[in-house]
């Protein structure tokens, strides 16, 4: 099984609509981040948490929301997706112990396309 | 603040060819170093990566990298491709007590027959 894993893996929705984004893993890790990819851009930080009571904002968070339920569980939401959000977004987990090195784990992607 | 420069967005190579593929960095702090591979219609996967020690770095599938402290490089090489090496290559730098890992945006390598 995965250690990282995203659901759903492919989206399609429309512009206005409220859609979540749901990344689990089983690591044990406590720190999870949320990323977009777009062509040509790499990879672009959303959120990140900590732990369960600590969450960050990225370098790109407007228009986007977070919610970590548990040390396994961290979820991004569009709260109206608009055009411009389609992409290709990743949920990635790293160690606190391995901080300062930072090695993350990424899963599988979720491609959200916004009409 | 750190950044990290991928000099080239693609790089066309044959089949049994070397290759190297070049990254800058900046950061003002101590440095580490990571190189991902993404495959197609898949996740990023760790190809290698630079803490500390040897400046020589070997990965998986072959691929091997040089820290340059000097010239703020860590250039991902390979003597041979394979078709299955097609795929997109991410270098990354993370810093210090930074938690941020800052990614490059990403050199495509198409391996041809």
């Amino acid at each position: 099984d995965a250690d990282v894993t995203q659901t759903p893996r492919n989206r399609i929705t429309k512009t206005g609509k409220r859609i979540m984004l749901e990344c689990s893993q089983t690591k044990g890790h406590d720190r999870m981040y949320w990323y977009r990819q777009d062509p040509g851009l790499g990879l672009r930080l959303i959120y990140y948490s900590f732990d369960v009571k600590d969450i960050n904002k990225g370098e790109i968070s407007d228009g986007y929301s977070v919610s970590r339920q548990a040390q396994a569980k961290f979820s991004l939401s569009l709260e109206s997706a608009i055009p411009n959000q389609t992409a290709l977004y990743f949920c990635a987990t790293s160690e606190s112990l391995a901080a300062s090195y930072n090695e993350q784990f990424f899963g599988p992607g979720t491609r959200l396309t916004v009409l | 603040a750190q950044s990290v420069t991928q000099l080239d967005s693609q790089v066309p190579v044959f089949e049994e060819a070397p290759v190297e593929l070049r990254c800058n960095y900046s950061s003002s702090v101590s440095v580490y170093l990571f190189w991902y591979v993404q495959y197609p219609n898949q996740g990023l996967q760790l190809l290698l990566k630079y803490l500390s020690g040897s400046t020589l770095v070997k990965g998986i599938n072959g691929f091997e990298a040089e820290f340059n402290k000097s010239q703020t490089s860590f250039h991902l090489r390979k003597p041979s491709v394979h078709i299955s090496d097609t795929a997109e290559y991410f270098c990354a730098v993370s810093g210090g007590s930074n938690y941020k890992l800052t990614f490059g945006k990403g050199t495509l390598l198409t391996v041809n027959p």
